[in-house]
Parts: C-alpha cells; structure tokens; sequence
C-alpha cells in the first residue's frame, strides 16, 4: 500500500537548535519527493522537492533534504531553527515519474520553535 | 497574482442538503486536486484531474464528486454532506512537468451538522 510515515509528531525547539524530520515513504516505482510547509494562518507551500539528480536538495529558507533510495527515506533538516520556523510540516510523495498521478503525504509535524 | 481560489472560505450546512465549493486557478496548469485535512490525518487526497474532462479518485473519493469542465475550475461536489465529512479542504493545481509540485488554495473549512 501507498504510504508516508512522519516519526513526530509534535517537535519543540529552542532558537538555533538543529532540525531533523524524519520521513519514509513505501509507494512503488520512481517516486517524486516533497516538503512543504504551513505557516499559522498562510497557505501550504512548498519547501523543497526531489525528483532526479543530486539526492541532497536545497530548499527555501535554508532547509535541504536527503533522498536515501535504499531506506526509501527523505529526512528534511535545517541546522539552526529560528523562531520564524514555527509551522506544520508535510511530507509527500508521487510517481509522476513512473506514471503514477496520485499525491500521498504524511500526517504532519508541528514544529514550535521557542524564542 | 498566480493564485488558487476557492470558494466559500467557510461553510456550516446541515445533512443532506447538496453544496459545491469552488476551486480556480489563473496559472494554466493542467493538473488540479481536491485534499481534505483531518487532525492527525494529514492530508488525503480526494480526486485529482490530469486535465479537461479527465478526473480520477485519490485516497478518500466517497461521497464526493468532481467535475473538470474548464482547464481553470475544478469544483468538489458533495451531493449528501454527512457530519463525518467535516473536515478542511484544499484545492492544489501544477503543471504537468517532472516533479509536479503544487500550488495550495487557501482552504475551505465545512461544518456538516
């Protein structure tokens, strides 16, 4: 079955502290990956996304990610957090890239960045 | 401005009685999806659409139904609201290149009492 797991749920971070979500997917195929980000009040949007190349990819805001095919994982990190950070994360996956159009994303991490 | 509209922002109705929300996009992007936000759930797909007159159902498509008429609108139907779709919704549109990424709307909150 097509899923995402995120491991946390809640996360609370004090100012300048490092980040790291974790994500792993079971989908099947060449699989597209995505973070993306809901600020209090604001839209999603996205904040990094792999689909080929480098499996280190940069994001807005200083945010990078890493595909690791054999853990089928896509860990978002960020190595000092502002408060500005606070948000509900997502993790999302698609097989655009094997055919496969539907879009199945995780159950999210709210992150609280303490100032 | 690039954007996804949707239409109400915010709905309380009652059982049964049929309501569409609105979802537009000015980007000409083919590809458009209706998601619903649950606590704890994350957000489950609805029903996607490829393009004009091609829909096909995600995760969660019971009780709802989608129509692609016009590249720019794909509206969610639900024909019989039932308290358990209570939910929030989000109507996202992309191109149809690599990766398609997605461009959020703002979000629908619908009460079904």
């Amino acid at each position: 079955a097509q899923s995402v797991s995120q491991h946390n749920h809640h996360v609370i971070l004090s100012e300048a502290a490092s980040l790291e979500l974790g994500c792993n997917y079971s989908y099947g195929g060449t699989v597209n990956l995505f973070w993306y980000v809901q600020y209090p009040g604001q839209h999603l949007q996205l904040l990094l996304k792999y689909f080929s190349g480098d499996p280190l990819v940069k994001g807005i805001k200083g945010f990078e990610a890493e595909f690791i095919k054999s853990k089928f994982s896509f860990n978002l990190r960020k190595p000092s957090v502002q408060w500005s950070d606070t948000a509900e994360y997502f993790c999302a996956v698609n097989g655009a890239a094997s055919g496969t159009y539907k879009y199945i994303f995780g159950t999210g991490t709210r992150l609280k960045v303490l100032a | 401005e690039a954007q996804v509209t949707q239409n109400p922002r915010y709905l309380i109705t009652v059982t049964g009685k049929k309501l569409t929300v609105t979802c537009s996009q000015n980007m000409n992007h083919e590809y458009m999806s209706w998601y619903r936000q649950d606590p704890g759930l994350g957000l489950r797909q609805i029903y996607y659409s490829m393009n004009v007159e091609v829909t096909d159902k995600g995760d969660v498509p019971e009780g709802y139904k989608v129509s692609r008429k016009e590249k720019r609108n794909f509206p969610l139907i639900l024909e019989s609201p039932s308290p358990n779709q209570t939910s929030l919704y989000f109507c996202a549109s992309s191109f149809r290149t690599d990766s398609y990424e997605q461009y959020f709307g703002p979000g629908t909150r619908l009460t079904v009492t």
